[in-house]
């Protein structure tokens, strides 16, 4: 039982570059979660998904986009990246919307 | 006016010190209220989980919600060097958390 699981631990990407992150979880979690953590600026959400085929915006979308086509994978894509993206990106998961949500070790990306 | 305040710290204690971490709040709809710990370079994990007022206590730590000021605290008996840490309060709308800025705690030998 890996928990959550995030690759790649951190990458570089140049302006204007794409790249997904990927997030996978192997506890049967129906709620999945992306975070972005700046430094001093705590956790913001920027997408979640209550099951396969489900995703909703949450506090700080804009740039970003997500797909869940199974219930353990909720990978988070960036189209264009810009410097206002570099962050510690970081996936959660929960059973449902009152239980503990987990969280993966996270993805540092730096956009130069 | 952000939703959840938390001081940033840092906060520097020696061993065996008392902790008070703090956090407060805008929103009375809140309900369920936590504190994650996270280590350098590592993801949160849940230390403490409560449901409206009142306290809670695991071991050394003891979690305290006051609805009526709308302020929660996370207590830290005799603190260990291991008790170092990023602290984050938490707090749920809906199905989504809510976080504070974290408190950057370091416990001296």
């Amino acid at each position: 039982n890996a928990g959550v699981t995030q690759t790649p631990k951190f990458r570089i990407l140049k302006i204007g570059q794409s790249m997904t992150l990927q997030c996978a979880q192997d506890m049967n979690h129906n709620y999945m979660y992306w975070y972005r953590q700046d430094p001093g600026m705590g956790l913001k959400l920027i997408y979640y998904s209550v099951g396969a085929g489900i995703t909703d915006k949450g506090e700080v979308p804009n740039g970003y986009n997500v797909s869940r086509s199974t219930t353990e994978d909720f990978p988070l894509r960036l189209e264009l990246a810009a410097p206002s993206q570099t962050s510690v990106y970081f996936c959660a998961s929960s059973y449902s919307s009152v239980d503990t949500q987990y969280f993966g070790p996270g993805t540092r990306l730096t956009v130069l | 006016q952000k939703e959840v305040e938390q001081d940033p710290g840092p906060l520097s204690v020696p061993e065996g010190a008392i902790v008070s971490l703090n956090c407060t709040y805008s929103n009375s709809a809140f309900q369920y209220f936590m504190w994650y710990r996270q280590y350098s370079r590592k993801g949160p994990e849940l230390l403490m989980y409560t449901y409206s007022s009142g306290n809670k206590e695991d071991g050394r730590f003891t979690a305290q919600v006051d609805k009526s000021s709308k302020y929660i605290s996370l207590f830290i008996r005799d603190s260990q060097p291991s008790d170092s840490a990023t602290y984050l309060c938490a707090m749920k709308e809906g199905g989504k958390l809510i976080f504070g800025q974290g408190t950057e705690l370091s416990v001296k030998p």
